[in-house]
């Protein structure tokens, strides 16, 4: 069974600064690691699906690493936003892209402006 | 991305009446669906997966007697829990995925059981 963690549980950001969060998960039967945005009641939004080891992906001021081997991805934020408050979701699968994905709980972050 | 809608977003219903819940994608087939639900301070938990035209897998511990779940055509997928009681009050959220696609969320469905 994977067990997707995720920490801090929230976080408080002043507008302008940086951050970053983790995600740790089994490194055995590793297909792939997607990260998402959630903003209250909307739909949960994909910002990364990452497979390989070592892998970096970024988009605008978010990015994300990948290490497989020992099971953990980061999410950095660079020069937080309000935009950027959101729940942002963690989940990896094994088994091949068929599957469903396991959650990690998820890191509340609030800018504060 | 493409756009999944499910509906209602939240639902409020009497113990033991059934209650469905729709998933659609809107601009893509979706071969498969996903079920998820949601319960306070914990994580999306998969329930069930469902392939265009045959019968849904579920997850150990999920009724299928009790989460029946549909997915006739290759937009829409139903869960419709059946019988329900207070305990089923949770959150509820459909993922669909086309070939080669990745999955792409409804908005979710806050049932709630009195």
């Amino acid at each position: 069974i994977l067990n997707v963690e995720q920490s801090p549980q929230s976080l408080h950001v002043q507008e302008g600064d940086s951050t970053n969060f983790t995600c740790s998960f089994p490194s055995s039967n590793f297909y792939a690691l997607h990260w998402y945005r959630w903003e209250t009641a909307k739909s949960p939004e994909a910002l990364f699906v990452m497979t390989l080891n070592g892998d970096e992906k970024k988009k605008g001021r978010i990015s994300a690493t990948l290490n497989t081997k020992e099971g953990y991805s980061y999410l950095y934020i660079k020069g937080s936003q309000p935009e950027d408050s959101a729940t942002y979701l963690c989940a990896s699968n094994s088994g091949g892209g068929a599957d469903g994905l396991t959650f990690g709980k998820g890191t509340h972050l609030i800018i504060q402006p | 991305g493409a756009v999944v809608s499910q509906h209602p977003s939240w639902v409020i219903c009497k113990s033991g009446t059934s209650v469905k819940i729709e998933c659609r994608s809107l601009d893509f087939q979706a071969t498969t669906m996903f079920w998820y639900r949601q319960f306070p301070k914990q994580s999306l938990m998969l329930m069930a997966t469902s392939n265009e035209g045959s019968k849904a897998t579920y997850e150990q511990g999920v009724e299928k007697d009790k989460f029946l779940i549909n997915h006739a055509s290759l937009t829409l997928s139903t869960l419709t829990v059946t019988s329900a009681h207070p305990e089923d009050s949770s959150f509820y959220i459909c993922s669909a995925r086309g070939t080669n696609t990745e999955a792409f969320f409804g908005q979710g469905t806050r049932l709630t059981v009195v």
